[in-house]
C-alpha cells in the first residue's frame, strides 16, 4: 500500500512556541491531504483538507489562524500549530489518498503533541 | 462481553473467538466504506473496504458486511489474535468526495 510518513512522533514544547508537523507521501503524489485531531479513545476529528497549490479548507471551528497549514508540493503537507497552548495538547494525524485511481485513504503515523 | 466506557464501547474476548464490531453509520447517501484498525499511538491502519453495491467483503480473516435497509456495518475478525487488540473504527465516504467521516471506534481487547 502506499505509505504517508509524518513527523516528529512526539513533541513536547513550551506554551507559546509554534510547532510544525510534516506529512509527506513517499511513493505516489497526493493533491490532497488530510489534517485530522484526535484525543484519548475518542474518534478522528477531520480539521482541514490541504491542497496542493491552493488554500486549506478547513472545518468549522478550527481556527486557521491558529493551525497553518501549507501544501507546497504533491508529497508535502505540513501543519503547524502556532502559540501553542496546554489545551492544544492532542494526537494529530495527516492521511492522503493513495494516488491516482486509489480511493483508499492511508494515514501517517501520527504526532503526539504536548504542550507544557 | 461488550461494555460501553466513558467514550469508547469495548469489545472482550478470549484468543481464537471470532469477533464481531458494529458500527451504524450516519449518511444513507453514502457508498463506500472503511474499516480501520488503530493501535495505541499510531495512525490508523487500512483493513478493509466495501462499495455500497455490495453487501459482503472477505478479506484474509475478516470480513464486512454491509446492510445499507439499516445503516449498518460490521466488521467480523475470525480466530481472533491477541494482536488484533486495539481500537477498530469505520469510516463512510461518498464517491467523487474527498473526506471521510469516522465512526466513534470501539476497543477491541483479546485475552490469551
Amino acid at each position: 500500500g502506499a505509505v504517508v510518513s509524518q513527523h516528529p512522533s512526539r513533541v513536547i514544547c513550551k506554551s507559546g512556541t509554534s510547532v510544525k508537523i510534516e506529512c509527506r507521501s513517499l511513493d505516489f503524489q497526493a493533491t490532497t491531504m488530510f489534517w485530522y485531531r484526535q484525543f484519548p479513545k475518542q474518534s478522528l476529528m477531520l480539521m482541514a483538507t490541504s491542497n496542493e497549490g491552493s488554500k486549506a479548507t478547513y472545518e468549522q471551528g478550527v481556527e486557521k489562524d491558529k493551525f497553518l497549514i501549507n501544501h507546497a508540493s504533491l508529497t508535502l503537507s505540513t501543519l503547524t500549530v502556532t502559540s501553542a497552548h496546554p489545551e492544544d495538547s492532542s494526537f494529530y494525524i495527516c492521511s492522503a489518498r493513495g494516488g491516482a485511481g486509489n480511493e483508499k485513504l492511508f494515514f501517517g503515523s501520527g504526532t503526539q503533541l504536548s504542550v507544557l | 462481553g461488550e461494555s460501553v466506557g466513558l467514550h469508547l464501547p469495548t469489545l472482550s474476548v478470549q484468543e481464537g473467538d471470532n469477533s464481531i464490531i458494529n458500527c451504524a453509520y450516519s449518511n444513507s447517501a453514502s457508498d463506500y466504506f472503511i474499516w480501520y484498525k488503530q493501535e495505541s499511538g499510531k495512525g490508523p491502519q487500512f483493513i478493509i473496504d466495501i462499495r455500497s453495491n455490495m453487501d459482503k467483503r472477505q478479506g484474509q480473516r475478516v470480513t464486512v458486511l454491509l446492510n445499507k435497509t439499516v445503516k449498518h456495518l460490521s466488521l467480523q475478525i475470525a480466530a481472533t489474535q491477541p494482536g488484533d487488540s486495539a481500537v477498530y473504527f469505520c469510516a463512510e465516504g461518498l464517491t467523487g468526495y474527498s473526506t471521510l467521516t469516522f465512526g466513534k471506534g470501539t476497543m477491541l481487547l483479546v485475552s490469551p
